[in-house]
């Protein structure tokens, strides 16, 4: 069964250094999203992905934040200088723009 | 404001023993109403759709079901390994909004 692909699956990093987060969405897929739970909390929406451009993005994605499909199989999400809050479980989900939308397995980021 | 509330937080159930899952949401123009199992350190993964009041959809020992304010998650004679947090989502313009779960632990 075909499935979201993210790398890597754990990532500590200094707080105020750049992290780099991968994702491989399902190949014939068209939209893109990026989520983040916080531990305990609920899953949240950060940007939604679609035509090569940002469809829409929540409140939370502010200028720390940027996304990109460098090559057409990989979609990433930057979070430039990482603050502590930024610590979550961040998941990449893709769509067809139908039933469904199946998510990655995550990235755990934890800002030290 | 959009939002979606599930109940209760957690579940506990003995192996056989059946029950609901509730989530209610105030979404205007809903497009879909999703379930969701998590298991720990892992992503959502996908149970059911539903898009129209009246709808019900079956999978196994789950059934969900859908009216204009609540969806309803039924769980029939439950085993061990139905034992994880079950998420309920609504969208509008494509995004998901989350609740924030329910945590079902069914013992043998």
């Amino acid at each position: 069964e075909p499935e979201v692909t993210q790398t890597p699956s754990h990532q500590v990093t200094q707080m105020g250094q750049e992290v780099i987060l991968r994702c491989v969405p399902i190949s014939n897929h068209l939209y893109f999203y990026w989520y983040r739970q916080i531990l305990g909390q609920k899953v949240e929406f950060l940007v939604s992905f679609y035509n090569n451009e940002i469809s829409e993005k929540s409140e939370i994605f502010d200028d720390q934040f940027s996304v990109e499909r460098p090559d057409g199989s990989n979609f990433t999400l930057k979070i430039r200088s990482t603050k502590l809050e930024d610590s979550a479980m961040y998941f990449c989900a893709s769509s067809a723009g139908g039933d469904g939308y199946t998510f990655g397995s995550g990235t755990r980021l934890t800002v030290v | 404001e959009d939002q979606v509330t599930q109940s209760p937080e957690a579940l506990r159930l003995q192996e056989g023993e059946s029950s609901s899952l509730n989530c209610s949401y105030t979404v205007s123009g809903l497009r879909g109403l999703f379930w969701y199992r998590q298991d720990p350190g892992k992503g959502p993964e996908f149970l059911f759709t539903l898009y129209s009041a009246g709808e019900e959809k079956e999978k196994e020992r789950l059934k969900a079901t859908l009216t204009k304010k609540e969806s309803f998650l039924h769980i029939t004679a439950p085993k061990p390994e139905d034992s994880a947090t079950y998420l309920c989502a609504a969208t509008d313009t494509g995004k998901l909004i989350f609740g924030q779960g329910t945590t079902l632990q069914v013992k043998p």
